[in-house]
């Protein structure tokens, strides 16, 4: 069974601080997206990550993929309070006996960002 | 924005009811997909189309069946609703040969069965 998790599920930080988010998954895979959700909304693509080694960068956001490792952290600099929301990472599945493009998804990391 | 339209963005029914459940899109993208979100378990696939009158099963299918009679249509049919279905009802589309491009989401639908 192909598990993706991801820690911490929540985390509270302070306007101005860094952190990262992990996301870990359980088998070879060279596809996987972070996803944004504010409550009760649809969920919004933030990154998209090809290949091992992919750095992506959007804003105080920035998304790497370690296939090796597997696993891919969202690095979160000097936090602002928009940024409070729910992030996602999902991996494609095709590795692992699924259909190309079909994603297994985190259970969801929830930020709250305080002044 | 994508075009993707849920309808109803509502619903409250009772158990053993049978509830559909439309997608609708403007982008002509191949693939669609039916998930389900649960506090605790994130999204979870139900079924996904790679065609029209193409489907198959997903992660959690029990309970659920898919028509795709147009390209954009998907509709998701809960022959006898059942409590643990109540849930937030995702629609996402995508060319998903184009790996590069993330699949996107509808505005959900939220089903109360009761």
């Amino acid at each position: 069974e192909l598990k993706v998790e991801q820690n911490p599920l929540f985390l509270s930080m302070q306007e101005g601080k860094n952190y990262t988010i992990y996301c870990n998954y359980s088998t070879t895979s060279d596809r996987l997206y972070w996803y944004r959700q504010d409550p009760g909304k649809s969920l919004e693509s933030l990154f998209v990550l090809l290949s091992n080694g992919a750095v992506k960068q959007e804003g105080r956001l920035m998304a790497s993929l370690d296939t090796k490792a597997r696993l891919s952290t969202l690095h979160i600099t000097a936090a602002v309070h928009d940024l409070s929301a729910t992030y996602f990472c999902a991996v494609d599945s095709m590795n692992y006996g699924g259909s190309q493009g079909n994603l297994i998804f985190g259970k969801g990391t929830k930020l709250s960002v305080k002044p | 924005d994508a075009g993707i339209t849920q309808s109803p963005r509502h619903k409250v029914t009772e158990t053993g009811t049978p509830v559909t459940l439309r997608c609708h899109q403007t982008e002509n993208h191949r693939y669609m997909y039916w998930y389900r979100q649960d506090p605790g378990h994130g999204l979870r696939l139900i079924h996904y189309s790679y065609g029209v009158k193409d489907t198959d099963k997903g992660e959690v299918s029990d309970g659920y069946s898919v028509s795709r009679s147009k390209t954009e249509d998907f509709l998701l049919t809960l022959e006898s609703a059942t409590s643990s279905q109540t849930s937030v009802y995702f629609c996402a589309i995508s060319e998903a040969k184009q790996l590069n491009q993330p699949q996107h989401f509808g505005d959900g639908t939220r089903l109360s069965i009761l």
